[in-house]
């Protein structure tokens, strides 16, 4: 897996709507993929490790879907709240030790 | 709770110094990695290990070596700072591969 792209780059969402963003990836030679939360001034945090093609997980009003055929990974945030501000990372990769990083989603939510 | 703890959140160096980032994890993980993260791209693996003393290669090497003498301890070693080395570096660590743990970030400036 050479080259992952997150869109949109920023993002700037209403306290209450909910949203949603992208992370694609070259489909070979997939493993896993992993989602985490980077809150300014902390450590990134887990959200998700996603392996199956069609797989859903959900973590209180976070979700994410994988299609590892086509290549692509949606994070989903329903009903935004300011906590929810952060940056977003997915990491597709050949296997959990070798991850290859997209740049990242910055969600902004404005009261 | 489980803790990874970088030994430094700020520092600022000397070209040609010899610059020891230190990570500590209290989870027993056997693997650990360091990373630094640039504006507009992704995370980009520098080494990771998978046992004490063991060390792999990740996608950017040049300019760093590691030590791990102790399974809690990893350390990125910059033999001889360079300009091109400010970012921003991060340890994480991970037992079966599964979800990385990571520490708080230390902001590296060479001057």
């Amino acid at each position: 897996i050479l080259n992952v792209e997150q869109s949109p780059q920023s993002l700037h969402v209403q306290e209450g709507d909910s949203t949603n963003f992208t992370c694609s990836f070259p489909s070979s030679n997939f493993y896993a993929l992993h989602w985490y939360r980077w809150e300014t001034a902390k450590s990134p945090e887990a959200l998700f490790v996603m392996t199956l093609n069609g797989d859903e997980k959900k973590k209180g009003r976070i979700s994410a879907t994988l299609n590892t055929k086509e290549g692509y990974s949606y994070l989903y945030i329903k009903g935004s709240q300011p906590e929810d501000s952060a940056t977003y990372l997915c990491a597709p990769g050949e296997s959990n030790y070798q991850l290859i990083w997209g740049a990242g989603t910055k969600l902004i939510i404005k009261p | 709770d489980v803790k990874v703890t970088q030994s430094s959140r700020y520092l600022v160096k000397r070209t040609g110094e010899k610059v020891f980032l230190e990570c500590v994890q209290d989870m027993d993980h056997e693997n650990m990695f360091w990373y630094r993260q640039d504006p507009g791209l992704g995370l980009r693996l520098i080494y990771f290990s998978y046992d004490v003393k063991m060390k792999e290669k990740g996608d950017i090497p040049e300019g760093y070596s590691v030590s791990r003498e102790k399974k809690e301890r990893f350390s990125l070693i910059l033999e001889s700072a360079s300009t091109n080395q400010t970012s921003m570096y991060l340890c994480a660590s991970t037992s079966t591969g599964n979800i990385q743990y990571f520490g708080a970030g230390t902001r590296l400036s060479v001057l």
